[in-house]
């Protein structure tokens, strides 16, 4: 079973860029189809966007401008960075992956690998 | 913005039958794929439906998932329920170049 893992520091000032790096425990990462999904506390779940193993990125309308993911397939690794943060941005974030792409979309289809998610405050 | 709306929360006592509704705020719900997680407290969400009404294997056939287009909205349906499903469930579907989650359904089992 393909095992996910986040990590990254857990506090980030505001104005600053969030940064996260998720570990694939195998060589699967050419597999799948990667993922960002946050929770802020107490509330429901946000897709932030998602990279293809050949680096093809497709990004939430709402975050575009201040995302992006990038993979390093030779460390079975992909990163998010979210810039210019705010107390909004405090949530926990999730990798993901999914096995699939709609490709009359370009969107991931259902994510059936998640990591634990890692807690990121926005803070001074 | 498109959104999916779920009822806030759902009670029922063990051994019963609960549906949880996924409405669409516009559009065709069934023109794009309604997934559902179930989420436990302090855990990931899981798959328990995907593309509508398709189980991943190992979640029971006590849960499944169906399409009302007349009322465009997608529905959970678990039945003979077990202390086990109580948890939070979340909708997810797409819309204009995004993936979509409703505000999630916290299920008690009484």
């Amino acid at each position: 079973q393909v095992q996910l893992q986040e990590s990254g520091p857990g506090l980030v000032k505001p104005s600053e860029t969030l940064s996260l790096t998720c570990s694939v425990s195998d060589d699967s990462i050419s597999s799948y189809y990667w993922s960002w999904i946050r929770q802020s506390p107490g509330k429901g779940l946000e897709w932030i966007g998602y990279i293809s193993y050949n680096g093809n990125t497709n990004y939430n309308p709402s975050l575009k401008s201040r995302v992006t993911i990038s993979i390093d397939r030779s460390k079975n690794q992909f990163s998010l960075n979210l810039s210019s943060v705010t107390a909004a941005d405090t949530a926990v974030y999730y990798c993901a992956g999914s096995v699939r792409i709609l490709e009359w979309l370009f969107l991931p289809g259902w994510f059936d690998l998640w990591g634990q998610g890692t807690l990121v405050t926005v803070s001074s | 913005n498109f959104m999916l709306t779920q009822p806030h929360s759902v009670s029922e006592s063990p051994g019963k039958t609960i549906t949880i509704s996924c409405t669409g705020s516009s559009g065709n719900i069934a023109s794009n794929y309604v997934q559902w997680y179930q989420q436990r407290p302090g855990s990931a969400p899981t798959t328990v439906i995907y593309e509508d009404k398709l189980r991943p294997s190992g979640v029971p056939d006590r849960f499944s998932g169906s399409i009302d287009r007349a009322a465009n909205s997608a529905s959970l349906t678990i039945s003979g329920l077990k202390t086990e499903d109580e948890a939070d469930y979340y909708c997810q579907s797409y819309r204009d170049n995004n993936v979509v989650f409703g505000g999630g359904t916290k299920v008690t089992v009484l």
